[in-house]
C-alpha cells in the first residue's frame, strides 16, 4: 500500500519570505498524480497544486511550485513570497491511476506566516 | 465557495444518540465522498459513492451507515457512536470517481460525549 510522510508538522515563515514543505511517499508504481491541499481555519480543503508522475517538468501555480524527485519520492512544496493567507495545514497526496484510484494523505504541516 | 455544501457545521451527540451528516454538492458531479479527520492522523476515506452506487466501504464500522439518494446529495447517519468518532468529517465530490480534482465541503466537527 502506498504511504505518504510529512516529516514536518509544523512551519513558520516570515512574510514575503520563501518556505519549503517536504512530502515523500512510497509505492512501486511507476504513473501517479501527487496533490497538496491547503486546508485554512474555514476546515476546507482547496487543491493548490498538482503533478503527474509521467510529466518531468515541476508544475507551478503563480506563487507555489513543485520540485519533484521521482527517483527519490520526494514531493516538497515552495511557497514564494509569502503571505498572510498562505497560513493554513497543508496536506500532501497520492493518488493511484489504477484500481481504486483512493487519494492517499500525508499527516499535513501547519504552515504560520509571521507579519 | 466549492460548491460542498455541509450541514450541520459542529455536532455534539451523546452516545446513545441517532443523527445525520448532509452534503450536497452543486458541481454536477457523479462521485461523492466521506473522509475522517481526527487530530494527528492522514485524512481516512471512508466511502465513495459513484452514480449514487457505493464502491468503497474502507471497513467503516456499522454505527456510521452512508445514503445516497441522487448524485447530488450524500449522508451519513450516526448510531451509538463511541468517544473517538469525534472528529472532523469531511465531505468531497469530483467529476467521476478517481477523478483527478477533488472538492471539500468545510465539514461537520463531531464531538461524541
Amino acid at each position: 500500500a502506498q504511504t505518504v510522510t510529512q516529516s514536518q508538522p509544523e512551519m513558520s515563515v516570515q512574510e514575503a519570505e520563501t518556505v519549503t514543505l517536504s512530502c515523500t511517499y512510497d509505492t512501486s508504481e511507476s504513473d501517479y498524480y501527487l496533490f497538496w491541499y491547503k486546508q485554512p481555519p474555514s476546515r476546507q480543503m482547496i487543491l493548490v497544486i498538482r503533478q503527474e508522475a509521467y510529466k518531468q517538468q515541476n508544475a507551478t501555480e503563480n506563487r507555489f511550485s513543485v520540485n519533484f524527485q521521482k527517483a527519490a519520492k520526494s514531493f516538497s512544496l515552495k511557497i514564494s513570497d509569502s503571505q498572510l493567507g498562505d497560513a493554513a495545514m497543508y496536506f500532501c497526496a497520492y493518488r493511484s491511476i489504477q484500481g481504486a484510484q483512493k487519494l492517499v494523505f500525508g499527516q499535513g504541516t501547519r504552515l504560520t506566516i509571521n507579519p | 465557495e466549492t460548491g460542498v455544501t455541509q450541514t450541520p457545521r459542529h455536532l455534539v451527540m451523546g452516545m446513545t444518540n441517532k443523527k445525520s451528516l448532509k452534503c450536497e454538492q452543486h458541481l454536477g458531479h457523479n462521485a461523492m465522498y466521506w473522509y475522517k479527520q481526527s487530530a494527528k492522523k492522514p485524512l481516512e476515506l471512508m466511502f465513495v459513492y459513484n452514480f449514487k452506487e457505493q464502491t468503497e466501504n474502507n471497513s467503516v464500522p456499522s454505527r456510521f451507515s452512508p445514503e445516497c439518494p441522487n448524485s447530488s446529495h450524500l449522508f451519513l447517519h450516526l448510531h451509538t457512536l463511541q468517544p473517538e468518532d469525534s472528529a472532523l468529517y469531511l465531505c468531497a465530490s469530483s467529476q467521476r470517481q478517481g477523478g483527478e480534482k477533488l472538492f471539500f465541503g468545510s465539514g461537520t466537527q463531531l464531538s461524541v460525549l
